[in-house]
């Protein structure tokens, strides 16, 4: 069955400093998505992503974080000059379409030091 | 309360139990996802129920949607060790496909 992956599963980083986590959704999926999840707290939603744009992003989705599909692959999100708070789980979903269920990856765990 | 919260946070069954967990949300909702989660891992999805389906079957699990009192349930018959891990609703509004989860019940099924 297709699935969505992730790379890397883990990410250790310097406060400071840039971080591109990697994305690779369901081939013939539209709709992608990034949520977060902050360690026991809920999984929440960062942005979405339709037809080469964001469609919506929430408040957590500032300046510093930013989005792209430079390919018919990949999807990434960029986080900018990282903070300790921006440790967590990020997941990567895809879906076909509004009606359809979400797919998510495995996620990739960011740790800011 | 806050839109997709789950009770109870957390659920001990003896292997071959049933069981359930409620979800509860605020707003009107276009659909209803389950996912679990096993520690440390990505989410899997379940069932996706329209708002206007009122239950749904998928194997050993169940699910039902009453909008009237916007909450749902997910019955997991003859549980089994492996079903051991966090299970979470999201939902959805009509036009904005991004999903709000709930807090999660953590089920543990004792051997």
């Amino acid at each position: 069955e297709p699935e969505v992956t992730q790379t890397p599963s883990h990410q250790v980083t310097q406060m400071g400093q840039e971080v591109i986590l990697r994305c690779v959704p369901i081939s013939n999926h539209l709709y992608f998505y990034w949520y977060r999840q902050i360690l026991g707290q809920k999984v929440e939603f960062l942005v979405s992503f339709y037809n080469n744009e964001i469609s919506e992003k929430s408040e957590i989705f500032d300046d510093q974080f930013s989005v792209e599909r430079p390919d018919g692959s990949n999807f990434t999100l960029k986080i900018r000059s990282t903070k300790l708070e921006d440790s967590a789980m990020y997941f990567c979903a895809s879906t076909g379409g509004w009606d359809q269920p979400q797919h998510f990856g495995d996620g990739t765990r960011l740790s800011i030091l | 309360s806050q839109q997709g919260e789950e009770d109870p946070q957390a659920l001990s069954i003896q292997e071959g139990e049933n069981a359930t967990m409620n979800c509860s949300y605020k707003t009107s909702i276009n659909n209803l996802q389950w996912y679990r989660q096993n520690s440390g891992r990505g989410l899997v999805h379940l069932i996706l129920i329209r708002s206007n389906e009122r239950e749904k079957h998928s194997g050993r699990l169940r699910v039902t949607l009453d909008t009237s009192k916007k909450s749902s349930s997910l019955l997991i018959t003859a549980s089994r060790a492996a079903d051991t891990a966090s299970y979470f609703c999201a939902t959805d509004n009509f036009g904005n496909e991004k999903l709000t989860f709930g807090t999660g019940t953590r089920l543990t099924i004792i051997p």
